[in-house]
């Protein structure tokens, strides 16, 4: 099966940088996914790493080391909009089209 | 936003009643997933179905079926409601090699509470 870890919470400053590492096991890993969601909301896709390295789409970059079976998701230019929960999840090429999430880390972000 | 809605919203219902959810798109995309979303949990899959009339377990299935007869619907229930499934519950879509990871597309979320 998989797991992952994430830590449960965050706090940080509006402009600060915020970030959420995921260590993950799985035994045919395929890629490492970013998710967001608002209280009371749905998650909401934010990005996806298949091979090593860094990829950046505006103030969040994700990044993904295979070899340790690790990624984080960074934040950049906190803004209070970005106090949500932020959830890895691991697709596994022996699972089919599965996503296995891990707990979420809460981030608040005070003024 | 993907066309994805979900009824109803919010439930109240006696333990042991049947409940059924379900979960619209609009997409015509091919993998449907039923989540439920407790705290501390994060999102764990019930069931999957991977075209019409193919459905597959997930790593919570105990106590649920599911049902698509058509690609638009993916329908949920619980035979005999329980406390313990008390949750929110996340119907999603997918069509792969469509997006980037097969990125998952989540509905508004429907609220169940079990008494």
């Amino acid at each position: 099966g998989q797991s992952l870890e994430q830590p449960s919470e965050v706090t940080a400053v509006e402009g600060a940088i915020v970030q959420i590492n995921c260590t993950y096991q799985t035994s045919g890993f395929y890629g490492l996914s970013w998710y967001q969601q608002h209280d009371g909301g749905a998650p909401t896709f934010l990005s996806y790493n298949a091979l090593d390295g860094l990829e950046e789409t505006g103030r969040f970059s994700s990044f993904l080391s295979r070899s340790d079976s690790y990624g984080y998701l960074l934040l950049q230019e906190l803004q209070m909009k970005d106090s949500a929960s932020y959830f890895c999840a691991v697709r596994d090429s022996a699972a089919g089209n599965k996503l296995t999430f891990g707990g979420g880390t809460r981030v608040l972000v005070k003024p | 936003d993907a066309g994805i809605t979900q009824s109803p919203r919010h439930k109240v219902t006696e333990t042991g009643t049947p409940v059924t959810l379900r979960c619209h798109q609009t997409e015509n995309h091919r993998y449907m997933y039923w989540y439920r979303q407790d705290p501390g949990h994060g999102l764990r899959l019930i069931h999957y179905s991977y075209g019409v009339k193919d459905t597959d377990k997930g790593e919570v299935s105990d106590g649920y079926s599911v049902s698509r007869s058509k690609t638009e619907d993916f329908l949920l229930t619980l035979e005999s409601a329980t406390s313990s499934q008390t949750s929110v519950y996340f119907c999603a879509i997918s069509e792969p090699g469509l997006q980037l990871g097969d990125t998952q597309y989540f509905g508004p979320g429907t609220r169940l509470t079990v008494l």
